[in-house]
């Protein structure tokens, strides 16, 4: 069994700031992870993905996430907000089904 | 290089009747998913097709149901539509039976009246 937990529906920061969305999974085997982010009336679209390896995946637009598995963690960082960053953010677990499930997402805000 | 396509982008119909979805996969992409995103919430799994069969299927109803064609391309399925069907649904393609990435398409936005 799988599944993942995003603590925090919405997250507001101001431009320039640290960006930290959390993300807590379980899995009964060793997972691969997944962060996606979508635009408003877009699709998903692939962050970042950790497989196995460096702990610490970097992604596209200056955002990365650290795996800690005594955590069961992967949260998502950045460390200067943007306003182009304000989209929905969502953390995918596969723990061996090959078919990811999903968080219920969280709403990036970022005042100027 | 195409990404995933769908068609159409929005679509209303009325309790009780039926419609039907389609996806084109990225370029080189033979496997498709689709998944059910109702407002405010992250994607659910409906079922997913490779080799023109459906390989897993997710906790939907039977009204739910697939096809995948022999150039990968996939059409979703829903009969007698309920008001809670109401929801973007997206495909997505990948390579193989591995843990390759999703990639989205931009959904399709299904109004039940």
């Amino acid at each position: 069994a799988q599944s993942v937990t995003q603590l925090g529906s919405h997250v507001s920061v101001s431009e320039g700031a640290l960006v930290l969305l959390r993300c807590n999974y379980s899995s009964s085997v060793p997972p691969y992870l997944f962060w996606y982010v979508q635009y408003p009336n877009q699709g998903l679209q692939l962050l970042l993905k950790y497989t196995t390896g460096a702990t610490l995946v970097k992604g596209i637009n200056g955002f990365e996430a650290e795996f800690k598995k005594s955590e069961t963690s992967f949260h998502l960082t950045k460390p200067s907000a943007h306003m182009s960053d304000a989209a929905e953010y969502f953390c995918a677990v596969n723990g061996g089904s090959y078919i990811p499930t999903f968080g219920r997402g969280t709403s990036l805000i970022v005042h100027p | 290089d195409a990404g995933v396509t769908q068609s159409p982008t929005h679509l209303i119909k009325t309790r009780g009747q039926q419609v039907t979805l389609r996806c084109s996969p990225k370029s080189g992409h033979d496997t498709v998913s689709w998944y059910q995103q109702a407002l405010g919430q992250g994607p659910q799994f409906i079922f997913q097709y490779y080799e023109e069969e459906e390989r897993q299927r997710g906790n939907f109803p039977d009204r739910f149901s697939g096809h995948q064609f022999p150039n990968y391309s996939s059409e979703l399925n829903v009969n007698a539509l309920l008001l809670g069907d109401s929801a973007l649904y997206l495909c997505a393609s990948s390579l193989g039976r591995d843990n390759s990435p999703l990639h989205f398409g931009n959904g399709t936005r299904l109004t039940v009246t």
